[in-house]
Order: C-alpha cells, then sequence, then structure tokens
C-alpha cells in the first residue's frame, strides 16, 4: 500500500522557536510537494522538490527531499504565529497524476 | 489569470437530497482532481478527469457519486441520496497536461443535516 506519513501530526510552539515536520513516503516518486492549509481554507502549494537532494526556501520556510531515505522535512525557522496552518506533503502515486496525501501536521504557534 | 473556481462554497442538504458541486478549472488547465477531506483529516482522491473523459474515478464510492466534465462548462461531482456521512469539504484541482503539480479550488463545504 501506499503510504505518506508526516510527524508529527500536531505541533505547537513559541514564536521563535525552529522545528522541523518530517514526512516518509513509501512510493519511488522523485517528486514532492508540500502544500498550506489554514482553517477553512484552500491548500496552496508552498514547494515542488523535484529531485534527490532537491532544497527550497521561501522566507522561514525551507523544504529538502532525499529520495534514497524517501524523506522530505520542513524545516521552520524563528517561527512566527503567521505560520500557524496545516501543513501537507503529497507524492506521485502510480499513475504520474494522482498525489498520495500526508495526513497533515497541524503548527499552531504561540505569540 | 483566474484561479480554480468552485461553487457554491457552502452547501446545506437534507438526507436524500442530491448536492452538485461545480469546478471550474484554471485557464490552460485540461485536467481536473476532485478530492474529499473529513475534519482534521487529509485529502482522499476521488476522481481524476479530462475533457469528456473519466481517467480514474479509484476513489469514487461506487454507489450515488458521479463526475463529469464536459466539453463545455465546469466540471460537476454529484451526490445524489446524500446521507450526514457525505459531509466535508470537496476540494477541486487542475493541472495543465502533462504537469502533476495541482492548483486548488477554494472547496465546497457540503454539510448533510
Amino acid at each position: 500500500e501506499l503510504k505518506v506519513e508526516q510527524n508529527p501530526l500536531f505541533l505547537s510552539m513559541q514564536e521563535g522557536k525552529n522545528y522541523t515536520i518530517y514526512c516518509n513516503y513509501s512510493t519511488t516518486s522523485d517528486r514532492l510537494y508540500w502544500y498550506r492549509q489554514d482553517p477553512g481554507k484552500s491548500l496552496e502549494s508552498l514547494f515542488v522538490l523535484l529531485s534527490n537532494g532537491a532544497v527550497k526556501q521561501e522566507g522561514r520556510l525551507m523544504a529538502s527531499l532525499d529520495t534514497k531515505a524517501r524523506l522530505s522535512t520542513l524545516h521552520i525557522t524563528a517561527a512566527v504565529h503567521d505560520l500557524s496552518a496545516t501543513y501537507f506533503c503529497a507524492v506521485d502515486g502510480d499513475s504520474n497524476y494522482q498525489l498520495i496525501w500526508g495526513a497533515g501536521t497541524k503548527l499552531i504557534i504561540k505569540p | 489569470n483566474a484561479g480554480v473556481m468552485q461553487n457554491p462554497r457552502h452547501l446545506v442538504r437534507r438526507r436524500g437530497q442530491e448536492a452538485r458541486l461545480r469546478c471550474s478549472p484554471m485557464k490552460g488547465h485540461s485536467h481536473v482532481y476532485w478530492y474529499r477531506q473529513l475534519p482534521e483529516e487529509g485529502l482522499k482522491f476521488m476522481v481524476y478527469l479530462q475533457k469528456e473523459n473519466i481517467i480514474d474515478e479509484s476513489g469514487m464510492p461506487k454507489e450515488r457519486f458521479s463526475a463529469e466534465f464536459p466539453k463545455e462548462g465546469p466540471s460537476i461531482l454529484r451526490i445524489q441520496q446524500v446521507v450526514r456521512g457525505d459531509s466535508a469539504a470537496y476540494f477541486c484541482a487542475s493541472s495543465p497536461a502533462g504537469a502533476s503539480e495541482q492548483y486548488f479550488g477554494p472547496g465546497t463545504r457540503l454539510t448533510v443535516t
């Protein structure tokens, strides 16, 4: 069964701290996607990682991909309240149009 | 360039009624995907369509659910004889041909009373 596992599923942290969200997957996909979802809102694409060793950064968020380990990380640096959201990772399924999704990591950043 | 549009944004139906959810993909996108999201859960793939074709409906319940993407007009997800368990957020996403990155609409939140 194709699986994408995120951990932690819930994270509460203080502003200014650093933390990492992990995404493990069981497919042989070389592509991994990170999305953000605010409560009651749609999903916003954050990063598309296309190859082993890919690293992308946007503001306080940095995503990396290790296809050999089938692991992606989303690192948050000096967290701010505005980053509170649920973060999903997804990988290509057996068919290249179908994405397999993680359960999401709900991130709460306290002022 | 308008993004993916979905309507209605909120839909309330009584048990046994029909629900019709509409999705207009981004301009230039010919692929449409429907997902369901239960509260506090991730996305579950339902169906993938191209114009006038259902490519993969492996995530669709076998009964009461159907989807179409006609040559003209939006994609429609239709749920007949809704039950309480159908209450969820339904998201539509689109992508251009040959690309896997998907762009999401705002979702339709269906409540079955």
